[in-house]
């Protein structure tokens, strides 16, 4: 059974603090690994990640995949209260549908 | 700017009601899916579809039926809502090919069954 599992479950940084987010997964016929933010309640895309080492870059955030070692984590640097949301870990096969880990709650505090 | 519309943000419903969340994109996407949000269980596939017409079923099926009568719109429908279906359901959209994994999602609709 395919499986995503996201650590921490949960975070409380202050503004200016670095964090790592991670993704580890097993899937058969692993296709892509993505990064979502959920702020209020669409999830918005961040990342998609098909090729291992590869860094991905938006401003203060950034991610890589290791598929070797079947992991991915989400950087973001300098964070701001903006930052703070649920961030989703997903993991797409040969199917249609993407499976999704439970999410990592980041809260920066002022 | 690329959408995807659910009906109500907040619905409140009766046990044993039938109940419809309905779901539109404005993108001309081939997919649409329909995923439900617990606390600690994380995003979960309840029913998808690749095209008008077609259906199939996520990992919690149960419960639930999909219809797709026009390629943009998606309609999720409890026959007989239940307690333990109260959730928040997100709608989303993904386009044929190599882009089918970004999904753009609606803004939810929290559903509460009492």
């Amino acid at each position: 059974e395919d499986k995503v599992v996201q650590s921490p479950l949960s975070l409380v940084v202050h503004e200016g603090d670095t964090v790592t987010l991670n993704c580890s997964y097993e899937v058969t016929n692993f296709r892509s690994l993505l990064w979502y933010k959920q702020e209020k309640k669409a999830p918005t895309f961040l990342f998609m990640l098909t090729s291992s080492g590869i860094e991905k870059k938006s401003g203060r955030l950034s991610s890589i995949l290791d598929k070797k070692e079947l992991f991915s984590i989400l950087n973001i640097t300098a964070t701001q209260t903006g930052d703070s949301a649920i961030y989703l870990c997903a993991v797409s096969n040969s199917g249609y549908a993407l499976n999704f880990g439970k999410g990592t709650s980041l809260l920066v505090t002022p | 700017d690329v959408k995807v519309t659910q009906s109500s943000r907040y619905l409140v419903k009766r046990t044993g009601e039938k109940v419809f969340l309905e779901c539109v994109q404005d993108m001309d996407h081939e997919n649409m899916f329909w995923y439900r949000q617990d606390p600690g269980l994380g995003l979960r596939l309840i029913y998808f579809s690749y095209d008008v017409k077609m259906k199939e079923k996520g990992d919690i099926p149960e419960g639930y039926s999909v219809s797709r009568e026009k390629k943009e719109r998606f309609s999720l429908i409890l026959e007989s809502a239940s307690t333990n279906q109260t959730s928040m359901y997100l709608c989303a959209s993904s386009s044929f090919g190599t882009a089918r994994e970004k999904l753009f999602f609606g803004s939810g609709t929290q559903l509460s069954v009492l």
